[in-house]
């Protein structure tokens, strides 16, 4: 049972580089996020995307593009990347629209230097 | 005002007492409420959701929702060390886009021999 996949685990990029950060899931999700969580903030929305093909800005969108490859994949990318953005990051999935609970992946801890 | 608030803590409780975490919410029209728990370094895993007014029981855990006065709280009854962790409240409500699931910061709980 793989349930919600992220990879990497961990990453170090220099400023201003870019990466993605990769997201599947086996369940047959319809709805994926993506979140960050640094100490005393809590977990935050950054994307979402309700149901393939749709993509929403959460509350913490600046820096960030998602894409909604397909029902199982949800990307993160950054394109510059800045120290601000050095945070663990989240990926989760919901079976559906409507008040379903989320299911997480293990994690992504990146580090801007 | 942040749509989802816990207090920090430390909570420190006695092996065997009850922990009595809590969590209020701003958006009235909020459907579905969840507990996570989160320990240190790992992804958070959700132990309870609730839907309606009033407890919902699961083994040591139980979890009470007020939609009048928007708070819903988690109690764990004969706490034991390994229970010693970050619970996250979170509340999910419909944002027009879709789902949106909203976190508070979380409240650290220590189990004490």
């Amino acid at each position: 049972n793989a349930g919600v996949t992220q990879t990497p685990k961990f990453q170090v990029l220099k400023t201003g580089q870019s990466m993605t950060l990769q997201c599947a899931q086996d369940m047959n999700h319809n709805s994926m996020y993506w979140y960050r969580q640094d100490p005393g903030m809590g977990l935050r929305l950054i994307y979402y995307s309700a149901s393939e093909g749709t993509t929403d800005k959460g509350e913490v969108p600046n820096g960030y593009n998602v894409s909604r490859l397909n029902k199982r994949e949800f990307s993160l990318r950054l394109e510059s990347a800045a120290p601000s953005q050095t945070s663990v990051y989240f990926c989760a999935s919901s079976p559906g629209q409507w008040g379903t609970e989320a299911f997480f992946g293990q994690g992504t801890r990146l580090t801007v230097v | 005002q942040k749509e989802v608030e816990q207090n920090s803590g430390p909570l420190s409780v006695p092996e065997g007492a009850i922990a009595s975490l809590n969590c209020t919410y701003s958006d009235r029209v909020s459907q579905s409420f969840f507990w996570y728990r989160q320990y240190s370094g790992k992804s958070p895993e959700l132990i309870m959701s609730i839907y309606s007014n009033g407890d919902k029981e699961d083994g040591r855990f139980t979890a009470q929702l007020n939609k009048a006065s928007q708070y819903v709280s988690l109690l764990i009854r004969d706490s034991q060390p390994s229970d010693s962790a970050t619970y996250l409240c979170a509340v999910n409500g419909f944002t027009g886009g879709g789902n949106k699931l909203t976190f508070g910061t979380g409240t650290q709980l220590k189990v004490e021999l």
